[in-house]
């Protein structure tokens, strides 16, 4: 247990819809890291916030949005989605900017 | 950006030793690691190199080259749970305190008797 959680595990929804993954790091973490993989890709860095500050953007879609929060907590937002949406979604936390990360079990979303 | 090139599939037997290697290309190298994944779960972290050289860690082993941009993962002593995805991620500094970690697509072990 790396101390990262995340909710939902799994999510089923259709094409066209919004919905938010969240993300606790871990005790004293202030970094927090999203990555989105699909089948047979690597791990495709989309954000990462530090105390509550945006610090790196990846290619992130504009349908997709995140934010942390004062308790540090992370939120990411997925809009009007697509088929090719359907992916393992990682969050990741780190103590500082260049410290190493865990990992989340991740948040499996499936769109059909 | 940043290029980070690793085998696709390696296959190994049960016992022997594999070496699986990283080529990468980045302008503001600020690290180097190794994480495992089995499939559906999360990544752990195995290794982490920032100077060249050897880093030893039980069964596993990373080696840095700064200067050719190359890093191997050495795995002693294979047992039938090494069977996962090797990733290769490298830290890049992008300046004001920024960094961001870039994954390579990873190396696919299997594991046989």
């Amino acid at each position: 247990d790396s101390g990262v959680t995340q909710t939902p595990k799994h999510l089923i929804t259709a094409t066209g819809q919004r919905v938010t993954l969240r993300c606790s790091p871990r005790s004293g973490d202030l970094s927090v890291y999203w990555y989105q993989q699909s089948l047979d890709q690597g791990l495709q860095f989309l954000i990462q916030y530090y105390n509550g500050e945006e610090r790196a953007k990846g290619n992130i879609l504009e349908r997709f949005s995140a934010q942390q929060f004062p308790d540090l907590h992370s939120e990411l937002n997925l809009s009007s989605l697509e088929l090719g949406d359907s992916a393992l979604y990682f969050c990741a936390s780190s103590v500082h900017e260049a410290g190493e990360l865990f990992f989340g079990e991740g948040s499996r979303l499936t769109v059909l | 950006g940043q290029n980070i090139d690793q085998p696709t599939e390696m296959t190994a037997t049960e016992g022997a030793i594999v070496q699986i290697n990283c080529t990468y290309q980045t302008s503001g190298f600020n690290g180097l690691f190794w994480y495992q994944q089995h499939a559906g779960e999360a990544p752990t972290f195995l290794s982490y190199n920032v100077l060249d050289g050897l880093e030893e860690k039980g069964r596993f082993s990373s080696f840095l080259s700064r200067s050719k941009g190359y890093s191997y993962l050495l795995l002693k002593e294979l047992q039938m749970k090494d069977s996962a995805s090797y990733l290769c991620a490298v830290r890049d500094s992008s300046g004001a305190g920024s960094y961001q970690l870039t994954f390579g697509k990873g190396t696919k072990l299997s594991v046989i008797p």
